[in-house]
């Protein structure tokens, strides 16, 4: 069965302190891996997608790496509005329409 | 470009009741899929349509079902509601051209239905 979990369950920073986010998947046949970032209230916002190992894309102050079990969501300098909950969501199988969502990391950033 | 629509925003419905929920795509997204959010459960996907036939469908009883119009919106509905319905419902549209599925879903805000 197709897993995802992430770490922490929540993470609280000061402003300016770097951190990083962790996804792990057990899945068959990964086809891609997506974040995504929720405000309370409002729907997931994408963020990334990542289809192979060794593959990584940035935006501002956010960068995801992928290896062959987990991806990583670095985050340098973070400001008190990157304060949301990021989700990791795979797509797997031979289908590939099924997408696996992780619990989820709700970050804090205090300024 | 509008993002995805969901409609309404807030419900809520007594025990036994039905409901149903609206989305619009993205315009030129043919693919729409359901999800439920709880906080004990998290993003759970119900169902994924595609040009009016449902493609794939998670674990949820049939009391939640969908369908797909041929303009690519979509409506939920539950039947018989249950207390364990309550959550946050969301649509998420991406662009499939033929031969070619593009992966990233787009959501809309989202329904809260609250069963009393």
């Amino acid at each position: 069965e197709d897993q995802v979990t992430q770490s922490p369950e929540a993470l609280r920073l000061q402003e300016g302190e770097s951190s990083s986010l962790n996804c792990s998947y057990t899945v068959s046949g990964l086809r891609g891996l997506f974040w995504y970032r929720q405000d309370p209230g409002k729907g997931p916002e994408f963020l990334f997608t990542l289809y192979s190992a060794g593959e990584e894309k940035e935006k501002e102050r956010l960068k995801a790496t992928l290896t062959k079990k987990e991806s990583f969501l670095h985050i340098t300098a973070p400001k008190p509005e990157d304060s949301a909950t990021y989700l990791c969501a795979v797509q797997a199988g031979n289908y590939g329409q099924n997408f696996v969502f992780g619990p989820g990391t709700r970050l804090s950033v205090l300024p | 470009k509008a993002g995805v629509t969901q409609t309404p925003r807030y419900l809520i419905k007594t025990r036994g009741q039905q409901v149903t929920l609206s989305c619009s795509p993205i315009s030129g997204h043919r693919s729409v899929s359901w999800y439920q959010q709880t906080p004990g459960q998290g993003l759970q996907f119900l169902f994924e349509y595609f040009s009016e036939t449902q493609r794939n469908k998670g674990n949820f009883p049939g009391r939640f079902s969908g369908r797909q119009f041929s303009n690519s919106r979509s409506e939920m509905n539950v039947s018989t509601l249950e207390l364990g319905d309550s959550a946050l419902y969301l649509c998420a549209s991406r662009m499939n051209a033929a031969g070619v599925s593009y992966n990233e879903q787009f959501f809309g805000p989202g329904t809260r239905l609250t069963v009393l």
